[in-house]
């Protein structure tokens, strides 16, 4: 089945950056795209980045681009989410999430329990 | 990159059924067969209901469907039950928009 598991959450003032983790264990980890979802404090869902399985291709919600980079390291079998100049319309519980297949789009099967990310002065 | 548009709430009674409309654009939904349905109860992470309009994962049950038609996709629950009260998502691959999600819909089961 799989899982995946988000650290890194915490309080950071606006402006300071933040790295989320996601480590995954029980599936072939290099053949699945991971993705970032968010959800704000009583709030939707939001799309934030996603990685493919190779890490040769990244993408982002025009919400973080530039601001955000998505990495992976397969030899670990870990994505990480490096979150600069935080603002604090980016306060969220942060989830990390694994596509389906190569086949699908937006299909993510797994999810972590997800990670707060609190940004306050 | 503005969500898909669902209504904020649904509601019905036990063994009835209720459809969940998803509406987007022709870059969108309507663009491509890449709609997902995501199932959420409170504090919890989201689940998939179903994927590609129409598919559903392993050990969901057959009383959730998806289907399509032109910039809506829908979500239907027949024989509703007390556990499907929850919040529901949809999302669509969007070409150079890589995803959106839905606005988001509460099930009540009266």
């Amino acid at each position: 089945e799989g899982q995946v598991v988000e650290s890194g959450g915490g309080l950071v003032q606006p402006g300071g950056s933040l790295i989320l983790s996601c480590a995954a264990s029980g599936f072939t980890f290099n053949t699945y795209a991971i993705n970032w979802v968010r959800q704000g404090p009583g709030k939707g869902l939001e799309w934030v980045s996603g990685i493919t399985g190779s890490g040769a291709s990244t993408y982002y919600a025009d919400s973080v681009k530039g601001r955000f980079i998505i990495s992976r390291d397969n030899s670990k079998n870990t994505v990480s989410l490096q979150m600069n100049s935080l603002r604090v319309e980016d306060t969220a519980v942060y989830y990390c999430a694994k596509e389906r297949s190569s086949t699908s789009r937006g299909a993510f099967d797994i999810w972590g329990q997800g990670t707060m990310v609190t940004v306050s002065s | 990159q503005p969500a898909l548009t669902q209504p904020a709430s649904v509601s019905g009674s036990p063994g009835q059924s209720i459809t969940i409309p998803c509406t987007g654009t022709s870059s969108d939904v309507g663009g491509y067969n890449y709609v997902s349905w995501y199932q959420q109860h409170p504090g919890k992470a989201p689940k998939l209901m179903i994927y590609d309009v129409n598919n559903r994962p392993s050990g969901v049950s057959t009383r959730f469907s998806g289907s399509k038609s032109g910039n809506t996709a829908s979500l239907t629950i027949s024989g509703l039950q007390v556990e499907d009260e929850a919040d529901y998502y949809c999302n669509s691959y969007g070409g150079s928009r890589p995803l959106v999600f839905g606005t988001g819909t509460k099930v009540t089961v009266l």
